[in-house]
Formats: structure tokens, sequence, C-alpha cells
């Protein structure tokens, strides 16, 4: 399974744009790049997925390299409520995904 | 629309006894999938299900187990708890198993505990 590397903690400011990284070297042509956040004492929750092009949706943005061997997660405006880890993930065929260690980003107020 | 509900919340058993956690997807998702989550090992892919079949299964011993009914309701069994089997397990529903673009939704978990 193809794997992903983030760093595994960032900062922000709140209210400035935050731009979390991560590297997927091994993908192939199928795979969709997938992000998911995990506030405390929740399970994830669908951010943004993409195949080849940019995205963006009410939540964030994603921009994808064009060999497509990373990707960065772009939130606009940093809050409070965006604290989390923060997963990206490669997703096949099939409801299953293989996480990572993700990035824990802390929002400073 | 309710989202993806998985009873019970929290659980407390006892070494070397077994369990049943419940899934129930969103109405009309078919693929249930579950993962264990712990501090040391992130979250892991146990087992998928698609009406009715396991589709996929991660690297768990044979303990752990599960089935999914023809309402698409999903259980998961863990017969002789280990320490280590405690964990907060969730699941995640989506429509399809064949599309990886589409979005899975997950439930809030089962808190484990093994005393």
């Amino acid at each position: 399974d193809a794997k992903t590397t983030q760093p595994n903690s960032m900062e922000s400011n709140e209210e400035e744009p935050v731009h979390l990284p991560c590297n997927h070297s091994t993908i192939s042509g199928t795979d969709y790049i997938h992000w998911y956040r995990q506030l405390p004492s929740q399970g994830p929750e669908y951010v943004i997925h993409g195949l080849t092009s940019n995205v963006n949706n009410r939540m964030a943005s994603l921009a994808i390299a064009e060999d497509r061997k990373s990707s960065t997660l772009i939130l606009h405006r940093a809050t409070l409520r965006d604290a989390a880890v923060y997963y990206c993930i490669l997703r096949v065929a099939g409801n299953q995904f293989y996480f990572g260690t993700g990035t824990s980003l802390t929002v400073i107020p | 629309k309710a989202g993806v509900t998985q009873t019970p919340r929290y659980l407390i058993k006892t070494r070397g006894q077994q369990v049943t956690l419940s899934c129930s997807p969103i109405s009309g998702h078919r693929s249930v999938s579950w993962y264990q989550q712990t501090p040391g090992q992130g979250l892991q892919f146990l087992f998928e299900y698609f009406s009715e079949t396991q589709r996929n299964k991660g690297n768990f011993p044979g303990r752990f187990s599960g089935r999914q009914f023809s309402n698409s309701r999903s259980e998961m069994n863990v017969s002789t708890l280990e320490l280590g089997d405690s964990a907060l397990y969730l699941c995640a529903s989506s429509l399809l198993n064949t599309v990886a673009n589409t979005e899975a939704f997950f439930g809030q978990g089962t808190r484990l505990t093994v005393v």
C-alpha cells in the first residue's frame, strides 16, 4: 500500500492561512488523495479529496503537484476549531484507509 | 440524515472475555470498514464489508472477526480479550466500496478498556 509522509506537528496563528504538506512518492495513477481530520475524542472527519487537479470546498483547498508525488492541504483562515490531527491518505478502490501518523495542528489565539 | 452510529460508546471488559461492537452505517450505505486506534499504533485498518461479504482484512489475529447483516449494519467481535486490545474502535460507512472518489463517514467510536 502506498504510504504518505507528513510532519508530526505544525502551529498556526488564528486567522492566518495554514499549509499542511504531504509526500506520497509511491502514488499510483488510480490513487485518490484524501484528507481527513480528527478532533479530540471524535472519529475522523472528511475534509477534501482529489485525483489530479486542485480542489476547493467550503472547508479547504487541496493543491496537488503536477507529478502527484506531493500535495498540500490549505486552510485559508485557521480558527481554534481547526485544531486537530490531519491525515493525508491514499485511497484506492474500496472503503479502506491506511492512515499514517498525521499532522497535529495547533492554532494559537 | 442520521450519521454513523456506534454502540456502545464505552465498554470495560476483563481479560479473557469476548466483546461485540455494533456499527449502523448511514442509510443507503453498503460498505462498512473497521479501525483500531491506539496511542502507540495510531489508526489501523481491521476489515471491510460490502453487501455482507468481507472484502479486505488488515493484519490482525483471528481473534478479531466481523460480519455484516442484510441491512448493512455491522458487528465486530473480539474473543479472548488481551490488555493490548484496549483501544478506540471506529467504523466508517461509504456508499460503495468500488469507488475511491467518495467520502467515508466515521462514527464516534467505541472506547474499549480491558482490565
